[in-house]
């Protein structure tokens, strides 16, 4: 069954806009990740963020995690062209990725 | 670092017919998965080996799929029959001790 929760479901801004995503699940965890999926293709791991964190950062992405509201968010900060792709989350839990429905990004010249 | 490999990467085939997709994981990694990926939904685990045996199949509809790793290497995963709702990209993963999964290409199936 799948845990995690992505919205919007779709996001279309222009280039060099800030894009920003939200994950909610519904049990504990031990980590959340987030993946890319550009399209025709596999899966790309982003950034893990452990339950014990509240911020990472890496390159141009931000992770948050709010485990007392279980959520997150995945800011792309001055977005591109190539950034167009569906971005995951997935929940780590008992030896387990839980993965939600993605956020169909669009990056427009 | 070689990825993990995955073919084919597409297959058509009609209902009621037998299809197998392999897959290679990155060398050394222990934990191998095979996700179903519909359009326009997150991936679903459908068996996570470690090495040769299973840890869980909980989601595999065993009347009609089939996995194995013999070797704790490479893997096969098997439909028969094939129903139209089996159409879905198949994703195979493998990790070593970290959480991270690294992905195939997957294997596009399209059942007519």
């Amino acid at each position: 069954s799948q845990q995690g929760e992505e919205d919007p479901q779709a996001l279309s801004i222009q280039e060099g806009e800030n894009a920003t995503m939200n994950c909610s699940y519904k049990t504990s965890i031990n980590n959340l990740q987030w993946y890319r999926q550009n399209s025709g293709r596999g899966l790309v791991h982003l950034i893990l963020i452990r339950s014990n964190e509240r911020e990472k950062h890496s390159g141009r992405l931000r992770v948050t995690l709010d485990t007392s509201k279980k959520s997150s968010s995945l800011l792309i900060t001055a977005s591109r062209a190539a950034d167009t792709a569906s971005y995951f989350c997935a929940t780590y839990s008992n030896y387990q990725l839980i993965w939600g429905a993605g956020t169909k990004l669009i990056i427009k010249p | 670092e070689a990825g993990v490999a995955q073919s084919p990467r597409y297959k058509i085939i009609e209902k009621r017919q037998s299809v197998a997709f392999w897959c290679n994981p990155i060398s050394g990694h222990a934990t191998l998965y095979w996700y179903q990926q519909i359009l326009g939904q997150g991936p679903k685990l459908l068996i996570q080996f470690q090495n040769n045996g299973v840890v869980d199949d909980s989601q595999l509809p065993k009347d009609r799929f089939s996995a194995e790793r013999l070797k704790g290497v490479d893997s096969t995963l098997k439909i028969q029959p094939a129903k139209l709702e089996d159409s879905a990209v198949y994703l195979c993963a493998s990790k070593a001790g970290q959480e991270t999964q690294y992905f195939g290409p997957g294997t596009r199936l399209l059942v007519l």
